[in-house]
């Protein structure tokens, strides 16, 4: 059974940097054709693709906001860690993680997700 | 280009059938995956590369493409298809992803 739960600050003071964290089990990071991204959904809102980590540690970013995030993966521990500096009241909203995978059959998606975390940015 | 446009709002009638579309030079190059996401909860993927669904998905949820367009159609809509849907796809450039701005189903 694959699960993914994300942990972190539930409130946040603006300009702060908030660090979330995504623990998992079963898979693997170190496996080929695996990640993890991070996706978050202000109040609603759409979804917002934020960050993913690729097995092999190529990382990609969300273009507007590459500038504040940093994501980094412990294979040793199961866990993706999502940093973003500066925090704004703009930042509010739910947080998810989820597994990236492809495969030759076609697969090339966010396959399973967690079930979020609220994050509220106030002073 | 970085984006993909879905109507915001479509209903269908019990029993129907409806098409949710979504939009973006990106998917001349790169199939669209769709999750649902009912209130409160995290989104489930329903459809990717084709028509691939995985298996827990009622074979009444399929997809298509032509084009710039992914399209998500559901065959005999349900009361509990009601939900928002979300297309996600690589950019043009295949460095990030995106969302698309949800479309809200209604079943009447």
């Amino acid at each position: 059974q694959i699960t993914l739960k994300e942990s972190g600050p539930t409130l946040v003071k603006p300009t702060q940097t908030l660090t979330l964290t995504c623990t998992f089990s079963g898979f693997s990071l170190s496996t080929s054709g695996v990640g993890v991204g991070w996706i978050r959904q202000p109040p609603k809102k759409a979804l917002e693709w934020l960050a993913l980590v690729y097995w092999d540690d190529d990382k990609r970013y969300s273009p507007s906001l590459k500038s504040r995030l940093t994501i980094t993966k412990d294979t040793s521990k199961n866990q993706v860690v999502l940093t973003m500096t500066n925090v704004d009241p703009v930042d509010t909203g739910t947080y998810f993680c989820a597994r990236y995978y492809y495969e030759s059959s076609g697969l090339d998606a966010l396959d399973i997700w967690g079930q979020g975390t609220m994050v509220t940015v106030s002073s | 280009s970085s984006e993909l446009t879905q109507d915001p709002a479509v209903s269908v009638a019990l029993g129907q059938t409806v098409r949710i579309t979504c939009q973006g030079d990106s998917l001349r190059r790169y199939y669209a995956s769709w999750y649902q996401q009912k209130p409160g909860q995290a989104p489930v993927l329903v459809i990717y590369y084709k028509n691939n669904r995985p298996s827990e998905i009622p074979d009444r949820f399929s997809g298509s493409n032509s084009g710039n367009t992914a399209s998500l159609t559901i065959t005999g809509a349900q009361a509990e298809d009601e939900a928002d849907y979300y297309c996600n796809s690589r950019d043009s450039s295949a460095k990030y992803w995106v969302f698309g701005g949800g479309t809200k189903l209604t079943v009447l």
